[in-house]
């Protein structure tokens, strides 16, 4: 079946730089994204969404591209903090209100 | 707002025991889901209700799980007998509307010995 693509690589940044997460997703169909953080012994937290008639959507600290001819989803954070340090999962809503989910993208920030 | 609460926390138990997961979705949310989450395959889908229904069952792994939502703010999701390979963090989540954002609450971490 389709999902959404990630297998838990590390990325390592330096405290204050900037951080991207990519993702990659195989359903063209799918009109709705979202990131989570998952720190350790938590749950998945809701970070920012776009939806497939967006290209771009800026929270705090965080922005969202989506670029639906490579089908490909990012996730950017500026001025990268040690609390930022986690797991972070893309996920696609492709059928109703369900979720696919990529693998993960475990974020190490080094003081 | 109290978010979405699950108990226990921890679990641990032995093979063949039974076991009980419970969840309580944010007030006014209609829609809760269950999920499995494990080191070699991630997070999972186990089974979704809507308005307390059963929508879709598909990701249970077999028979020996079996998931209800008697009303609106309670739901659980049931192992009987536990295996060894039942061991993992087990998350409820939690929606309101539709394809909006589904809030996790903190996991139940089940351990089968």
């Amino acid at each position: 079946g389709e999902s959404v693509g990630l297998h838990l690589p590390t990325l390592s940044v330096q405290e204050g730089d900037n951080s991207i997460i990519n993702c990659a997703y195989s359903n063209s169909a799918s009109d709705y994204f979202i990131w989570y953080k998952q720190e350790s012994g938590k749950g998945p937290q809701f970070i920012i969404d776009i939806r497939s008639n967006m290209d771009k959507r800026q929270g705090q600290r965080v922005t969202v591209l989506l670029n639906k001819t490579v089908k490909h989803l990012s996730l950017q954070i500026a001025a990268t903090q040690p609390g930022d340090s986690a797991v972070y999962f893309c996920a696609e809503n492709n059928a109703g209100n369900m979720l696919t989910f990529g693998g993960g993208t475990r974020l190490m920030v080094k003081p | 707002d109290a978010g979405v609460i699950q108990s226990p926390r921890h679990e641990v138990t032995e093979m063949g025991q039974e076991v009980t997961l419970r969840c309580k979705p944010i007030s006014g949310h209609n829609s809760l889901f269950w999920y499995r989450q494990t080191m070699m395959r991630g997070l999972e889908l186990l089974i979704y209700f809507n308005n307390n229904v059963p929508i879709d069952d598909s990701g249970m792994p077999e028979d020996r799980f079996s998931a209800k939502m008697p009303n609106a703010s309670f739901s659980t999701l049931k192992i009987q007998p536990s295996e060894p390979r039942d061991s993992a963090v087990y998350f409820c989540a939690s929606l309101r509307g539709s394809a909006d954002t589904q809030y996790f609450g903190p996991g139940t971490r089940l351990t089968v010995l």
